[in-house]
Order: structure tokens, then C-alpha cells, then sequence
């Protein structure tokens, strides 16, 4: 099955600083890739997705890459603000497929 | 248009009881998915069902371990004779039919704590 990997699993930025966080997955069949973002006792919440037929997707301060050769996907976060604070889990799926494979998290401190 | 409702939100049991998870989908959603989270980990795919049939099971343990999503009412997952490994938080999601947009709408979970 897929195996979905996700760092780091901590990080801590200054706000209006950038933040990345990177993934990984091994089912070269998965061409859909999420990311969520969870708040404390919140459920996770969609905040971008990307396709395999696309490298490259921008929403506001939100972008997220894909690397199929690779098999990589990355989120960035560009100037950071305190309510960006949250896990974020990125996840592997395929239109065929059952399941949603996760990420393990990263927590995400913006220091204002 | 509410949300995915997950109730309890919190509940505690002693070890050897019975645990009723309930999870209503979005209006219109007939797709729900079951994922379990542990302490500073990921989601686990546990179950993943339409009305009536239960579509993918393979996250879920075998024993003590069921869930439904009957034609009429919410899903429930059902966790039997309760240990403490169980504690965790359990999150029901949903979806419009598979493959329009491949976005899972989550609920607020429900914590489990087995004493």
C-alpha cells in the first residue's frame, strides 16, 4: 500500500518568515494530494490540493508543488502569521482508490 | 448547510464497555470514512462506507472492532469491550460520490478516554 512520509514534524518560524513543509509517497498510482490543516480539538480542514496532471498550484499565501518523478509534494506557507499556527498533514490518494494515506503532522508555531 | 456532525464529542468508558461513535455526513454526502488519531501521530484509516455496505474495512481490527452506516440515520462505529489502547480521537469524514473532487469534509471528532 502507500506510504505517505511528512517533515518535519516540528517547526517554528517568526512571523511574516516562510515556512515549508515536505512529503513523500510511494505508490506512484496516488494523483491526488491534499493538505489539511488541524486546529487544536478541530477536526482537519482542506486548504489546498493539487492533481497530478499539475506541478504547481497558488492560493493567496498558500502554494503547493508536486514532483511525480520524484514523488515528492511540498506546501509552502509565504509570510507567516500567528492564526497559520496549527498540524498540517498532507495525504496521497487515487481517484480509484479507498483510502486517504496520511502524513504524521507537522506543528506549525508562528512566533509573532 | 451543516457540517459533518460527530457526537459525543468526549467520552468516557471503563475497560470492558462499550463505545457508540455516531457521524452524521454532510447533506448530500453518501460516503463516510472513518480515521483514528493517537497522540502526536497521523490519521489511520480505519473503515470506509456507503449506505448500506461497508465499501473498505481494512484499517479496522478485526475483533471488537464494527461500524454501519445504515439507509436511514448516522454512521456508528462501534468499539466493543473497550481497552486502553483505544483512547484516542476519532474522526468520521465525508464525501460527495467518489471521484468528483476527491475532498474529505471532517468532523469535529470524538475523544475516546477508556479508564
Amino acid at each position: 500500500g502507500e506510504n505517505v512520509e511528512q517533515h518535519p514534524s516540528t517547526l517554528s518560524v517568526q512571523e511574516g518568515d516562510s515556512a515549508v513543509i515536505k512529503c513523500t509517497y510511494s505508490d506512484s498510482a496516488s494523483n491526488y494530494f491534499p493538505w489539511y490543516k488541524q486546529e487544536l480539538g478541530k477536526g482537519p480542514q482542506l486548504i489546498i490540493d493539487i492533481r497530478s496532471n499539475v506541478g504547481e498550484k497558488k492560493d493567496q499565501r498558500i502554494a503547493v508543488t508536486l514532483n511525480k518523478t520524484a514523488k515528492h509534494f511540498s506546501l509552502h506557507i509565504t509570510e507567516t502569521q500567528p492564526e497559520d499556527s496549527a498540524v498540517y498533514f498532507c495525504a496521497a490518494s487515487t481517484d480509484t482508490g479507498n483510502q486517504f494515506y496520511f502524513g504524521t503532522g507537522t506543528s506549525l508555531t508562528v512566533i509573532p | 448547510n451543516a457540517g459533518v456532525m460527530q457526537n459525543p464529542r468526549h467520552l468516557v468508558r471503563r475497560r470492558g464497555q462499550e463505545a457508540r461513535l455516531r457521524c452524521s455526513p454532510m447533506k448530500g454526502h453518501s460516503h463516510v470514512y472513518w480515521y483514528r488519531q493517537l497522540p502526536e501521530e497521523g490519521l489511520k484509516f480505519m473503515v470506509y462506507l456507503q449506505k448500506e455496505n461497508i465499501i473498505d474495512e481494512s484499517g479496522m481490527p478485526k475483533e471488537r472492532f464494527s461500524a454501519e452506516f445504515p439507509k436511514e440515520g448516522p454512521s456508528i462505529l462501534r468499539i466493543q469491550q473497550v481497552v486502553r489502547g483505544d483512547s484516542a480521537a476519532y474522526f468520521c469524514a465525508s464525501s460527495p460520490v467518489r471521484g468528483e473532487t476527491g475532498e474529505l469534509f471532517f468532523g469535529e471528532g470524538s475523544r475516546l478516554t477508556v479508564l
